[in-house]
């Protein structure tokens, strides 16, 4: 069975400040993994994906990830984080979208905070 | 991008009730839509899979006469919540692989009084 794990549940960082979010997933097959944020009462919205490929992960809002295989993990990171990233973040781990798509496994998420 | 829009964000029913959340791809086709239930400070939990002519398949532990899915067209899916009762007030989300990722609806916060 596929699964995911994120450690932290509250992080609060200071503005400027680095980032990183962690993931651990299980999963039998080559994975699909994927952030997403959700601000308070909002729906998802992707920050990145990784399929194959470069394991270094370029997203939006100036986010990336990296999938280390070895580790079982895709940890999330910002060099410097703005006001506006306070959310909720997503680790989802998935198989293959080919076909009609296949289920995503959540992780219980991060909750971002952010002081100024 | 690939837009799935979801409606109503929210709604107010009285326990007994059966309320209807659609969600529909805007410009593409979704041949499968994921439905979820998300509780307060928790995680996403797959509730069904609904599939564009055919049965919906539900996870272990959801009822499947309660949550009513149906996937009419290949742009259309809805979820109905039959009887509702204040324990099935939550936020339900959908969900739909436009082939290179999955795009979520907004939610809809359900609320049963």
């Amino acid at each position: 069975a596929q699964s995911v794990t994120q450690p932290d549940i509250h992080i609060t960082v200071s503005e400027g400040a680095s980032l990183e979010l962690r993931c651990n997933y299980s999963y039998g097959a080559t994975p699909y993994l994927f952030w997403y944020v959700q601000s308070p009462g909002q729906g998802l919205q992707l920050l990145l994906k990784y399929f194959s490929g470069d394991t270094l992960v370029q997203g939006i809002k100036g986010f990336e990830a990296e999938f280390k295989r070895s580790q079982s993990s895709f940890n999330l990171r910002k060099p410097s984080v703005h006001w506006s990233d306070a959310a909720e973040y997503f680790c989802a781990v998935g198989g293959s979208i080919t076909g009609g798509g296949n289920k995503l496994t959540f992780g219980t998420g991060t909750q971002l905070k952010v002081e100024l | 991008g690939a837009v799935v829009s979801q409606h109503p964000s929210r709604v107010i029913c009285k326990s007994g009730t059966s309320v209807k959340i659609e969600c529909r791809s805007l410009d593409f086709q979704a041949t499968t839509m994921f439905w979820y239930r998300q509780f307060p400070k928790k995680s996403l939990m797959l509730m069904a899979t609904s599939n564009e002519g055919s049965k919906a398949t539900y996870e272990q532990g959801v009822e499947k006469d309660k949550f009513l899915i149906n996937h009419a067209s290949l742009t259309l899916s809805t979820l109905t919540v039959t009887s509702a009762h204040p324990e099935d007030s939550s936020f339900y989300i959908c969900s739909a692989p436009p082939g290179d990722g999955y795009t979520f609806g907004s939610g809809t916060r359900l609320t049963v009084v």
